[in-house]
């Protein structure tokens, strides 16, 4: 199916283990974001992409990499995870254009004990 | 400061009801705006874009006061399907969004 999709859903890990959360979008949009959201906070940026073999460093990127080795994949990894990255993590996708939507994976909810 | 701002409410309406939510941002020089949904446990979706002559789809209208700085979002006649988060959203130039922390409504029967 057409769009973005992201994996896996729910994930619960212990502290310092290294985490990937996969995200895949069909539209061959040439940007890609990749969020956190917590309570209070709303959604943070933490890596985006512009297109294959480029990213850049959003808001809250420490602790996180990022690569972009093909259009449609933009996986997200946490090294050593601690608790403090327990959150809801949305993958995003849209056009360069500064007024097109984002279109947003379906989230993974990730735990770190 | 924030870059979005937004009153976390929750606002509690009856259906039929008008409601109304603003948000400020703080760069002046910001660019594009947007309301976004986001139903519980799920993830955000464009709800309107906000032109800066106002802009209306069916029952929902968008405002946009640059000297101000602020933007606002009109429900009127609140459907219970209106029961959502709704997230402001401003680019204020170049790749970024913002997001506020959202507004809450709950439409009551």
């Amino acid at each position: 199916d057409a769009g973005i999709t992201q994996s896996p859903r729910y994930k619960i890990t212990e502290t310092g283990r290294q985490v990937t959360l996969m995200c895949h979008q069909t539209w061959s949009h040439s940007y890609m974001f990749w969020y956190r959201q917590d309570l209070g906070h709303g959604l943070r940026l933490i890596y985006y992409s512009a297109a294959a073999d480029i990213t850049d460093k959003g808001e809250v990127p420490d602790g996180y990499v990022v690569s972009r080795s093909k259009t449609e994949n933009f996986p997200l990894t946490l090294e050593s995870a601690t608790r403090s990255q327990t959150s809801v993590y949305f993958c995003a996708s849209r056009t360069p254009s500064s007024y097109n939507e984002q279109f947003f994976g379906p989230g993974t909810r990730l735990t770190v004990l | 400061r924030k870059e979005v701002e937004q009153d976390p409410g929750p606002f509690n309406v009856p259906e039929g009801a008008t409601v109304a939510f603003n948000c400020t941002y703080s760069n002046s020089a910001s660019q594009s705006f947007f309301w976004y949904r986001q139903d519980c446990r799920k993830e955000p979706k464009l709800l309107m874009s906000v032109y800066s002559s106002g802009n209306e789809d069916g029952r929902f209208t968008a405002q946009l006061n640059r000297a101000s700085q602020y933007i606002s979002l009109l429900i009127r006649d609140s459907k219970l399907s209106d029961s959502a988060t709704y997230l402001c959203v401003v680019n204020p130039g170049g790749t970024q969004f913002y997001f506020g922390t959202g507004t809450s409504l709950t439409v009551i029967p």
